[in-house]
């Protein structure tokens, strides 16, 4: 299978402050067709996850243009250039590329200091 | 709007069977499939299969395999996800997912809210 890693599993930031999360791949995420297929989830507390990021860097309908995705090959980041109280929660990024082997990092909780 | 709900909170004991519903709306139920997530207490996200609605094919995460069966009833828009000897170690939210309608990488741009299962002697 294809292993996610994340980084940091713990995230504090002061509100206003730019946040950033790795995720990693034991294998690339190019698919044959061209396309990359690492999305990232927010999951708020109590609350089921929702898309945040496509293909990389594709931002889903209403989410804020303060989250932004990156990367290539077995490297992605997402930032929250400013941090509001509502983006407390855990963060995943998932990897399609591999289907059926889907896979899911682990999470990142990002919390305000 | 798109919207899946899903069955209400279940308790079951070790060795029974379970099957959670996910009603969809909001959009053409055959033009896509489902994916059903678990989430353990405390825990991350674990993906357990996809089933197309369109016509019915599956696939099942390999430690799955044997104990889960996914279904779905296109009259009334509903998947279905059957989860059979349960354990302790089953005890966890499961999620369903909108996706593809084809065996390809997947959407997950709408979940459903999410259903209980807590497995308990």
């Amino acid at each position: 299978d294809v292993v996610m890693t994340q980084s940091p599993l713990s995230l504090p930031v002061t509100l206003g402050q730019p946040a950033s999360i790795s995720c990693r791949s034991s294998q690339s995420l190019v698919h044959s067709d061209g396309n990359t297929y690492l999305n990232w989830f927010q999951q708020r507390p109590g609350q089921s996850p929702r898309r945040l990021i496509y293909k990389v860097s594709n931002r889903d309908s209403g989410v804020p243009d303060r989250f932004s995705g990156s990367g290539s090959g077995t490297d992605f980041t997402l930032k929250i250039s400013r941090v509001e109280a509502e983006d407390v929660g855990v963060y995943y990024c998932m990897q399609g590329t591999h289907w059926p082997l889907l896979t899911f990092g682990g999470g990142t909780k990002v919390e305000i200091k | 709007q798109v919207q899946l709900v899903q069955s209400g909170a279940e308790v079951k004991k070790p060795g029974a069977s379970v099957k959670v519903s996910c009603k969809a709306s909001g959009y053409t139920f055959t033009s896509y499939g489902i994916s059903w997530v678990r989430q353990a207490p405390g825990q991350g996200l674990e993906w357990m299969g996809w089933i197309s609605a369109y016509n019915g094919n599956t696939n099942y995460a390999q430690k799955l395999q044997g104990r889960v069966t996914m279904t779905t009833d296109t009259s009334t828009s509903t998947a279905y996800m059957e989860l059979r000897s349960l354990r302790s170690d089953d005890t966890a939210v499961y999620y369903c997912a909108r996706d593809e309608w084809e065996p390809r990488p997947g959407l997950f741009d709408y979940w459903g809210q999410g259903t209980l299962v807590t497995v308990s002697s």
